[in-house]
C-alpha cells in the first residue's frame, strides 16, 4: 500500500481567488497524476507531473488554470487559478507505486462561491 | 484508449456473489484491465488488473474471455461495506500512465 496525503482536505473560496492543493506520498516515484472529480462525475485527469519537467495536460485543461508544480520525488502542488463555481469538485492526485497499480490520495472538496 | 460501457447502478444483499461486467469491444493488443472501487469521500482503490484468462486475489476474482470484449468482476460474499462505485479501465500503460475513468457501477449492498 501507500500513503497520500493532501491539503486542504476541504476549502470555501471565493470566485477569482486562487487555491493551491498539496500531495505528499510517502516514498519517491517518477510520475504523479492530477485528477477531478466533478459532483455524481467519475475522474477526469488534468495532467501528469514527472518531477524536473513540465507537466502534460491532458485536453481542456491548461497550465495558466491549473499550474503544477512538483519540485521533488514525494511532493506536487496543484493551483486552480481565477476561480468559478465551475470549479467546484473534488481534486486527487496519484502516484504509481508498482508498475500496474495506481494510489489516490483522499481528495481535496472544492466549493467556489 | 477504449472506451468501456458497464452498468450505472446493481443492487444485492449481503452474502451473495456479485458479477460486474464491463464491455470493452475496442480493447487492444497490448491494454490491460483494470478494476478499481472507490467510497464517498475517498480516493480510487485499485482492486485487480489482468490480460486474458481469470485473474484472482485476495479480495475478487476477474474472468476475461478469450476475446477480450468483455470482463467481468467477481465479488464474493458481499457485506455492506462493500457499498461503492466500481471502474472498469483499459489502457496499455497497464497503469503507468494517467487513467481514462469511465462512469463506473454503483454497487449497493442491502441487508
Amino acid at each position: 500500500s501507500a500513503v497520500i496525503s493532501q491539503k486542504p482536505s476541504r476549502d470555501i473560496c471565493q470566485r477569482g481567488t486562487s487555491l493551491t492543493i498539496q500531495c505528499q506520498v510517502d516514498s519517491q516515484v517518477t510520475m504523479m497524476f492530477w485528477y477531478r472529480q466533478q459532483p455524481g462525475q467519475s475522474l477526469t485527469l488534468i495532467a501528469t507531473a514527472n518531477q524536473g519537467s513540465e507537466a502534460t495536460y491532458e485536453s481542456g485543461f491548461v497550465i495558466d488554470k491549473f499550474p503544477i508544480s512538483r519540485p521533488n520525488l514525494t511532493f506536487s502542488t496543484l493551483t486552480v487559478s481565477n476561480m468559478s463555481p465551475e470549479d467546484s469538485s473534488i481534486y486527487l492526485c496519484g502516484m504509481i507505486k508498482t508498475v500496474n497499480e495506481q494510489f489516490f490520495g483522499p481528495g481535496t472538496r472544492l466549493t467556489v462561491l | 484508449l477504449a472506451k468501456t460501457t458497464q452498468p450505472i447502478s446493481m443492487d444485492s444483499y449481503e452474502g451473495q456473489e456479485v458479477n460486474i461486467t464491463c464491455s470493452h469491444n475496442n480493447i487492444a493488443t497490448n491494454d490491460y484491465i483494470t478494476w478499481y472501487q472507490q467510497f464517498p469521500s475517498q480516493g480510487p482503490r485499485f482492486i485487480i488488473q489482468g490480460y486474458k484468462t481469470k485473474v484472482t486475489n485476495e479480495v475478487a476474482s476477474l474472468f476475461i474471455p478469450a476475446d477480450r470484449k468483455s470482463s467481468t468482476l467477481s465479488l464474493p460474499r458481499v457485506s455492506l461495506s462493500d457499498t461503492a462505485v466500481y471502474y472498469c479501465l483499459v489502457d496499455s500503460g497497464g497503469g503507468a500512465d494517467g487513467l481514462t475513468f469511465g462512469k463506473g457501477t454503483h454497487l449497493i449492498i442491502q441487508p
